[in-house]
């Protein structure tokens, strides 16, 4: 069965530093992946979304990146993070022409 | 661009009652896919139900159906017999043919017992 792994689960990180956060997929191949950030009691914001290695969308370019080294690999980064960028991080996964499936979060917190 | 709207930030219903969640959704395609998420406390994002566009029959799922409307661009999502483990945020997604997967902005529903 497929399986979905994100971390870490909570991170807190000052102003100016750089963000990793990675999502791996197991028990499936190219999967579309996607990154989301939902503010406290708000909506989900989707900001990449890849359905290939190589292969990303940017809805909200801003202070983030996104990568696709492998198949099953996506990664959330920055360079220097923003106050506003914290939030919960949803990574999630699908195959073609169906749902998604969602893993447990970050909750980052930029001080 | 493809959009999801609902309109109705938070909802309340009464133990057992039903109750129905509106979506609206705006897209030129005709070939695409609905979804209703359910996400309670922990955050945990938990799909609720699904509807193939294709499909005229509206999907069911034990206590959760839905009333797709397809030229109306209408999905609204209907929970029978309301339990208290329903309360949760509720969002409404859509994905099209490009596998972009959009949600609206959700919908907190209150269990009252």
């Amino acid at each position: 069965s497929q399986t979905i792994h994100q971390w870490p689960a909570t991170l807190v990180q000052p102003v100016g530093s750089p963000l990793s956060l990675e999502c791996t997929v197991e028990g499936t191949s190219n999967p579309n992946l996607y990154w989301y950030r939902q503010a406290a009691g708000r909506g989900l914001q989707l900001l990449f979304y890849s359905v290939g290695i190589g292969q990303i969308s940017s809805e909200v370019p801003q202070n983030l990146s996104a990568s696709r080294p492998q198949d099953r690999q996506f990664i959330l980064s920055s360079k220097k993070l923003l106050l506003s960028d914290s939030g919960f991080y949803l990574c999630a996964w699908s195959p073609s022409n169906t749902e998604a499936f969602f893993g447990q979060g970050t909750r980052l917190t930029v001080v | 661009a493809q959009t999801v709207t609902q309109s109705q930030p938070e909802m309340s219903v009464q133990e057992a009652e039903t109750v129905t969640l509106s979506c609206t959704y705006d897209t030129s395609e005709s070939d695409y896919y609905l979804f209703w998420y359910k996400q309670p406390p922990s955050r945990q994002m938990i799909l609720v139900i699904r509807q193939e566009a294709y499909k005229q029959q509206n999907a069911t799922e034990n206590r959760f159906s839905v009333n797709f409307q397809k030229a109306a661009k209408s999905f609204s999502l209907k929970i029978s017999d309301s339990q208290l483990g329903d309360a949760a945020m509720y969002f409404c997604a859509y994905k099209g043919g490009s596998e972009k997967l959009v949600f609206g902005k959700g919908m907190k529903l209150t269990v009252n017992p």
